[in-house]
Formats: C-alpha cells, structure tokens, sequence
C-alpha cells in the first residue's frame, strides 16, 4: 500500500504568520509531489507541484522536498483568512502510472 | 483553459435507479481519473484511463462502470448503488506520463437514497 502521511490538524495561525504543512510518503520511487488546497465542499485546487529536490517558490507558497527523507512540505508566508481550508498533499508513486494517492490533508485556519 | 467540466454538479438517485456521471476536458490531456470522497476523508482514486484505455481500476464494485467514448469524454455509469455510496465524485485530467499536474473538476455531489 502506498502511503502519503499528515498531520490532521487543524493548524492555528494567526493573520501575517508562516504556516508549515508536512507529509511523508512511504514509496522511494516516488516522483512528483503536488499539493492541492481545498475549500469545504468545493474541489481540490492544484497549488504547486515540485519534482525535484530543494525548494521552489510561487509568490507566498513555498514548496520543500526532501527524497532521502520522505519529506515534502508546504510553507505559506503572511498567512491570510482565506487560507484557511484543508491542505491535501498528493504523491505519485513509481508503479501508479500518473494517478495521485492522496494525504488525509491538515485543516489550517487563519485567524485575522 | 484548465477547465474540466462535470455534470451533474448534484444528483440524488435511489438506489434502483440507473444515471451516469459526466466529464469532459479540451485541453489535450490524455489521462483522465475518477476519485471519490467522503465528507472529511481524501480524495481515493477509482479508476485511471490513459490514452482512452483503463489502467487502473482501484477493486471499484461492478455497480460503478467508468467509459472513456473519446479522449475528451469520460463517464461513469451507476447502477444499483447503496447509501454508501453518497459522496463527492471527482473527475481529474492530466497530460500523459509521470510527473505531470492533475486538474479536477468541481465534482458531482451525489445522494443515494
């Protein structure tokens, strides 16, 4: 079973502050990392995507991975309430073709 | 245009009924995906076609047929479903091959009553 971690949260922070949102994966092969915000009762929405090792920045989000430790995170600097929605990290893994095996996602909430 | 398109956005069915959930994307993508997701859970991947043939089909119970007509269409079919079944039904697209981004649809919220 492949297997993408989280931490649930929810994640309490105030208005202006660096959220950080982390997620392990459990399959070495792995090759590309996405993470996907979503509103209560809307769609996931791709945010960024990072392949490589290191980090890569797209305005306030900042993606980080790390392939020898299993680690992706998603840092949001000067967090605004409407960030406030469920993070979803997604893997895909070697021998899963192109399909995403999604993180239970963290629930962030900004508070302004 | 990033745009994939589902329809219905909301279907309620009983659970003799038979309807059939629609997706449609034109931006070229030649992998296409059905999820489902349960209030509070992940999206959990059903079936993958990639270049209009199943690739992938996540142990889905038969009462849930996916088609792929063309390379723009994909449907699923339901058929005798359960209350169990309600859920948030996402359609997905990406270019073919690794390490390429997924765009979803707004989903169809389905009821089973």
């Amino acid at each position: 079973q492949k297997e993408v971690e989280q931490n649930s949260g929810p994640l309490s922070v105030p208005e202006g502050a660096i959220a950080s949102l982390n997620c392990t994966y459990s399959d070495r092969g792995s090759q590309s990392f996405f993470w996907y915000r979503q509103y209560s009762g809307k769609s996931p929405e791709l945010i960024m995507f990072i392949y490589s090792n290191g980090d890569k920045e797209d305005g306030r989000f900042t993606a980080q991975l790390n392939k020898a430790s299993q680690y992706v995170s998603l840092l949001i600097r000067d967090s605004q309430p409407s960030d406030s929605a469920t993070y979803l990290c997604a893997v895909v893994p070697n021998q899963a073709g192109t399909a995403l095996i999604f993180g239970k996602g963290t629930t962030l909430s900004v508070s302004s | 245009d990033t745009e994939v398109t589902q329809t219905p956005k909301h279907l309620v069915m009983g659970m003799t009924n038979k309807k059939s959930l629609k997706c449609e994307q034109h931006m070229g993508h030649r992998a296409m995906y059905w999820y489902k997701q349960k209030a509070k859970k992940p999206p959990e991947l059903m079936f993958v076609y990639s270049y209009e043939k199943l690739s992938i089909n996540e142990s889905v119970p038969s009462r849930f047929s996916p088609e792929c007509p063309n390379s723009s269409l994909l449907n699923l079919h339901l058929h005798a479903l359960q209350p169990e079944d309600s859920a948030l039904y996402l359609c997905a697209s990406s270019p073919a091959g690794q390490a390429v981004e997924a765009f979803f649809g707004q989903g169809t919220r389905l009821t089973v009553v």
